[in-house]
């Protein structure tokens, strides 16, 4: 089952800061969060993902609070392209047959124009 | 295109009849994943592979459903006897093998499968 809650659905204006919430207050100490997003009808893309710092790259950002039961993904400046349904997902980190991920519903970001 | 590709991207059956789809994933990748997805969820892992081993079966993967990697490059799906039910996206992915901590999955675009 999935150990996160996410909104269903989330709007944004163009060019603004997009703030993905996600928690997992049952994280465990060697779980990682991570974030993929699926535009309609394609396969779900990695965007990044975190263990306890603060991470970013050139998609988004991901802040993680420090007792680590709660991130946020930021899309800096959202674009209509953006638009799509974004998984949060805790996993462990790779030690064995537990390399699949599981998805929740995810939050629907609509970017509106 | 170096990305995860699978074939066909959309596949109509009659109920009763056998599908076999195709994953072609990153070519340096050694880890091979199967999900499904039906409309308004999210992906569901099905099954996963290393190398030419299938070393993990999700529940969801009754018995008219098989998978193989023979050559631990490509990997075939095929459900035989099929019911509507079985109606969904299936996705694959691959990530990297080696003694790295964290892998990310890379997903190939789909096979879509209405089963009339």
């Amino acid at each position: 089952d999935a150990k996160t809650t996410q909104p269903p659905s989330m709007d944004c204006a163009e060019g603004r800061a997009a703030n993905l919430p996600c928690n997992h207050s049952t994280i465990s100490g060697n779980e990682y969060v991570y974030w993929y997003r699926q535009i309609h009808s394609q396969g779900p893309q990695y965007i990044i993902h975190g263990l306890k710092n603060n991470e970013t790259n050139e998609m988004a950002s991901l802040i993680i609070t420090e007792d680590r039961k709660s991130s946020t993904l930021i899309l800096p400046h959202a674009t209509l392209r953006d638009t799509a349904v974004y998984y949060c997902i805790v996993k462990t980190a790779w030690g064995g047959s537990q390399g699949n991920l599981i998805f929740g519903k995810g939050t629907k970001l609509s970017v509106k124009p | 295109d170096t990305g995860v590709s699978q074939d066909p991207r959309h596949k109509i059956t009659k109920r009763g009849q056998n599908v076999t789809f195709r994953c072609d994933p990153i070519s340096e990748h050694n880890r091979l994943y199967w999900y499904r997805q039906t409309l308004g969820q999210g992906p569901e892992f099905l099954t996963y592979f290393q190398n030419e081993a299938q070393l993990e079966k999700s529940r969801l993967l009754s018995d008219r459903f098989s998978a193989e990697r023979p050559k631990g490059s490509f990997s075939t799906l095929e459900i035989q006897r099929t019911e509507q039910g079985d109606s969904a996206m299936y996705l694959c992915a691959s990530s990297p093998g080696g003694l790295a901590v964290t892998y990310e999955q890379y997903f190939g675009p789909g096979t879509r499968l209405t089963v009339t």
